[in-house]
């Protein structure tokens, strides 16, 4: 199976950006993965990069991949206190998403 | 063009109990994929169905669990015999044919008792 993981918490302050990091195991993963997960709800597909990219932005979301450390990261520019949430990474590979154990986003007003 | 659906989305059961989870993916998606979470964890895979078939079911428990997807309706999970460590939250997702891209429901939290 494949190890992911990230950092559990995070707090920053309304209108900063904030930075969620991510390491995995599996080089040969070949989509990676962001979901957003709020309160007693289900996941919510953020946004996902291809093994072979290395940067992807989408609006307020800039996705980055060092695929040679393993490392992907999620930065939220202009952070709001409805991005309140836990993230989850989840590298997948041949249909087969592994999670992270989240990482609780705390945005201050 | 409505999302995935699970029910129900609460789900309490004695221990010993069976709990019946059903799925139904979004339309036109044909591949169904069920993940647990227990409290303060990611999802962990558990199946991924299609159409009347089983691809993986490498991250279901060897006993007491089994999921089907019939030709026509939900797709299922059933534990039998349930414990106190079946308690958490189980996800379903659903994909088109050949993506990866997994929609995922609002899930079913399983209690217990």
């Amino acid at each position: 199976g494949e190890d992911v993981e990230q950092s559990l918490f995070l707090s920053v302050r309304e209108g900063d950006s904030s930075v969620i990091n991510c390491t995995y195991t599996d080089s040969s993963s070949t989509y990676l993965y962001w979901y957003k997960q709020e309160p007693g709800a289900g996941l919510q597909l953020l946004t996902y990069i291809f093994s072979n990219m290395d940067m992807k932005q989408d609006q307020r979301l800039t996705v980055l991949l060092n695929k040679k450390d393993k490392h992907l990261s999620l930065r939220i520019a202009d952070t709001q206190t409805g991005d309140s949430a836990i993230y989850f990474c989840a590298p997948a590979k041949l249909n087969k998403f592994y999670f992270g154990s989240g990482t609780k986003l705390n945005v201050k007003p | 063009n409505a999302g995935v659906m699970q029910n129900p989305r609460h789900l309490v059961r004695r221990r010993g109990q069976e709990a019946r989870l059903r799925c139904s993916p979004m339309k036109g998606h044909s591949h169904v994929y069920w993940y647990r979470q227990l409290p303060e964890e990611g999802l962990k895979f558990m199946v991924y169905l299609q159409k009347e078939n089983i691809i993986d079911e490498s991250g279901m428990p060897k006993e007491r669990f089994s999921a089907e997807f019939p030709k026509e309706g939900p797709s299922i999970l059933r534990i039998q015999q349930v414990v106190r460590g079946d308690s958490a939250a189980y996800f379903c997702a659903s994909s088109h044919d050949g993506s990866n891209e997994q929609f995922f429901g609002p899930g079913t939290r399983l209690t217990v008792l």
